[in-house]
């Protein structure tokens, strides 16, 4: 597997509450992406990052913000968590090889109350 | 809006059986194309990765090839054993900012 760790790897939290999710990858690929994946909606992507200080939103980046002051990390904030957050979180990296293969952490499973 | 489609949603056969999943796509300008396994409760592992210049890419007892001018992608699977049950998915891949766009997938089980 490729050297990505998420924190934590489970959560529950109540509505309301700000939560920080952390992917740390120790391949030094320039790209990182965090998804939710969710019954019905597959996976969907949040935001990604091109590099330190660089990112982007994607599809469903409403009520998520991130950030990466290092290579290594790419952080997700839910500022204040709501029950349709509950969801599995992925992130993945990709980029070194030029081809853009992405791989996978094993994921945070959030559930908001 | 460019789509990527699994079909069947799922498929259950006999162990040892060959056997092919579908992925087809819209828009031929397609970057790339990459096959990943997702066990129940775990994440995604990547499986096969073949560019648009490529035909097709082999591994082991899997290989996946790409036809750009049908936008269609399939996954072989030699000799399916119970421990390849999972959901696959195929995920084509933009070059534009390195994003993927999913495939639903399709849950397979071997049956022993």
């Amino acid at each position: 597997d490729a050297g990505i760790t998420q924190s934590p790897r489970h959560k529950v939290t109540e509505t309301g509450t700000p939560v920080t999710l952390r992917c740390h990858q120790t391949e030094n690929h320039r790209y990182m992406y965090w998804y939710r994946q969710d019954p019905g909606h597959g996976l969907r992507l949040i935001h990604y990052s091109y590099g330190v200080k660089d990112t982007d939103k994607g599809e469903v980046s409403d009520g998520y913000s991130v950030s990466r002051s290092k290579t290594e990390d790419f952080l997700l904030t839910l500022e204040s968590a709501t029950s349709s957050q509950t969801s599995v979180y992925f992130c993945a990296i990709s980029g070194t090889t030029g081809d853009n293969e992405q791989f996978f952490g094993p994921g945070t499973r959030l559930t908001v109350l | 809006k460019q789509e990527v489609t699994q079909i069947p949603a799922a498929l259950s056969v006999p162990e040892g059986e060959n056997l092919v999943l579908n992925c087809s796509f819209t828009d031929s300008a397609i970057y790339n194309l990459q096959w990943f396994r997702q066990d129940p409760g775990k994440g995604l592992t990547s499986l096969l990765l073949i560019q648009s210049s490529q035909r097709e890419q082999t591994s082991g007892r899997l290989n996946a090839s790409l036809d750009k001018s049908s936008g269609r992608s399939t996954l072989y699977i030699a000799a399916s054993q119970p421990g390849d049950s999972a959901t696959y998915l195929c995920a084509r891949g933009e070059d534009s900012n390195y994003q993927l766009i999913w495939g639903a997938g399709t849950k397979l089980i071997i049956k022993p």
